[in-house]
């Protein structure tokens, strides 16, 4: 099973509300990561976790907050956003340990901010 | 800074083969890979290098030059299921989970 599960599907929302995205897995990875993709574009990290400790942040606005309760899951938590913010929230998961360290990737969820 | 090039769009027909350039330069370099994305869909892992030379897996095979800082991703009998873009990206350096990916490119199979 190399099954990487992402909830909503779909997301809207506005500027004010306080939402979040949820990835799970249960393929035993140490490592999980949240990447943002807009239209057209490569996907772009944003953070890393490591053994349920955040070890990469890339300089994402504070209005992102990320949390992981355990190595199974990892949320990421919404509020203020703008409609820039609009993309798709991939969630990957790795071995964390392995040298090959192959990244399994959520279907996503797509969010829009109105 | 990162760099990591790809050619943005390219159409090939069914049954040929065709080959997708990626060319980088990173801060750091501990293997490099690509990954298939259907339109709205996840990225799948298709392949792997760490060192230089090729790896096939059954239509797909990839190559590594670490000295040039480039790669390419071979398809063979193209099936019209392949539409997708490809996606390289590189894991900068060993023991970290930082990976870039490239600008990706977008491949039409025609009938």
């Amino acid at each position: 099973d190399t099954e990487v599960t992402q909830t909503p599907k779909h997301l809207v929302m506005g500027m004010t509300n306080k939402k979040s995205l949820k990835c799970e897995q249960h393929m035993g990875h140490r490592a999980m990561y949240w990447y943002k993709q807009k239209a057209k574009k490569p996907p772009e990290l944003m953070f890393v976790y490591s053994y349920e400790k955040l070890s990469i942040n890339e300089s994402v606005p504070s209005r992102f907050s990320p949390e992981c309760p355990n190595s199974s899951l990892l949320n990421l938590h919404l509020h203020a956003l703008q409609p820039e913010d609009s993309a798709l929230y991939l969630c990957a998961s790795s071995h964390g340990t392995i040298a090959k360290n192959i990244q399994y990737f959520g279907a996503g969820t797509r969010l829009s901010v109105l | 800074g990162q760099n990591i090039d790809q050619p943005t769009e390219m159409t090939a027909t069914e049954g040929a083969i065709v080959q997708i350039n990626c060319t980088y330069q990173t801060s750091g370099f501990n293997g490099l890979f690509w990954y298939q994305q259907h339109a709205g869909e996840a990225p799948t892992f298709l392949s792997y290098n760490v060192l230089d030379g090729l790896e096939e897996k059954g239509r797909f095979s990839s190559f590594l030059s670490r000295s040039k800082g480039y790669s390419y991703l071979l398809l063979k009998e193209l099936q019209m299921k392949d539409s997708a873009s490809y996606l390289c990206a590189v894991r900068l350096t060993s023991g970290t989970y930082k990976y870039i990916f490239g600008t990706g490119t977008r491949l039409k199979v025609l009938a």
